[in-house]
């Protein structure tokens, strides 16, 4: 059964941590992304990879770090330099430059 | 579709009747085209995608028709049904790693 899995589905955090997102992907995809979706707004890009040990900032990178140890795994930490972390995270995959594929998504809430 | 603060445009059609929805993209030099789907709380679905020597392309149930002259973009949903009820927006792409995303528009069919 391939696809793209986010964990967990639901996280809260507390003023002053940082804390990570996992996504996992079986697709065999080299390119990986993080999205953030607020309501009523687009998609804004936060980091992407292209191969594995490289990574690029995006839109607004600032106050998340990611890692690409592994061709099938793109972990999110927003660390407490967001300021306003409360947010949907989205994660993708994609075989090139065309078509991404979504998981199902990590609702942060900030406490 | 813009939006405007929290507000998506919204849609609303009988079930069974054919649904339209557009969007507008600003960069000449995108080439590739992608119409998404996302229901509450989940993560967006692939649902078709043109590349730009085409002008239109057909799915099951679905059409995007594509004017480069206007970068106008619009989905076709035929015979809708009460599972078509989501927010659908569209994505376009230059041949890099990146896709810009539009806000969306929330569907609501009415049974």
């Amino acid at each position: 059964d391939g696809g793209i899995t986010q964990s967990p589905k639901y996280l809260f955090r507390k003023e002053g941590q940082n804390v990570t997102l996992s996504c996992e992907q079986n697709l065999n995809h080299d390119a990986m992304y993080w999205y953030r979706q607020d309501p009523g707004q687009g998609l804004r890009l936060i980091y992407y990879s292209q191969i594995v040990n490289d990574f690029q900032k995006g839109d607004i990178a600032e106050g998340y770090s990611v890692s690409r140890e592994k061709k099938e795994s793109f972990p999110l930490t927003v660390t407490s330099a967001q300021k306003n972390p409360t947010a949907f995270y989205l994660c993708a995959s994609s075989p090139s430059t065309d078509t991404q594929y979504f998981g199902p998504g990590t609702r942060l809430t900030v406490l | 579709g813009e939006s405007v603060g929290l507000h998506l445009p919204t849609l609303s059609v009988q079930e069974g009747d054919n649904s339209i929805i557009n969007c507008a993209y600003s960069n000449s030099a995108s080439d590739y085209f992608i119409w998404y789907k996302q229901e509450s709380g989940k993560g967006p679905q692939f649902i078709i995608d043109i590349r730009s020597n085409m002008d239109k392309r057909q799915g099951q149930r679905v059409t995007v028709l594509l004017n480069k002259t206007v970068k106008h973009l619009s989905l076709q949903i035929a015979a809708t049904q009460p599972g078509d009820s989501a927010v659908y927006f569209c994505a376009d792409g230059a041949g890099s790693y990146q896709l810009t995303f539009g806000k969306g528009t929330k569907l609501s069919v009415i049974p």
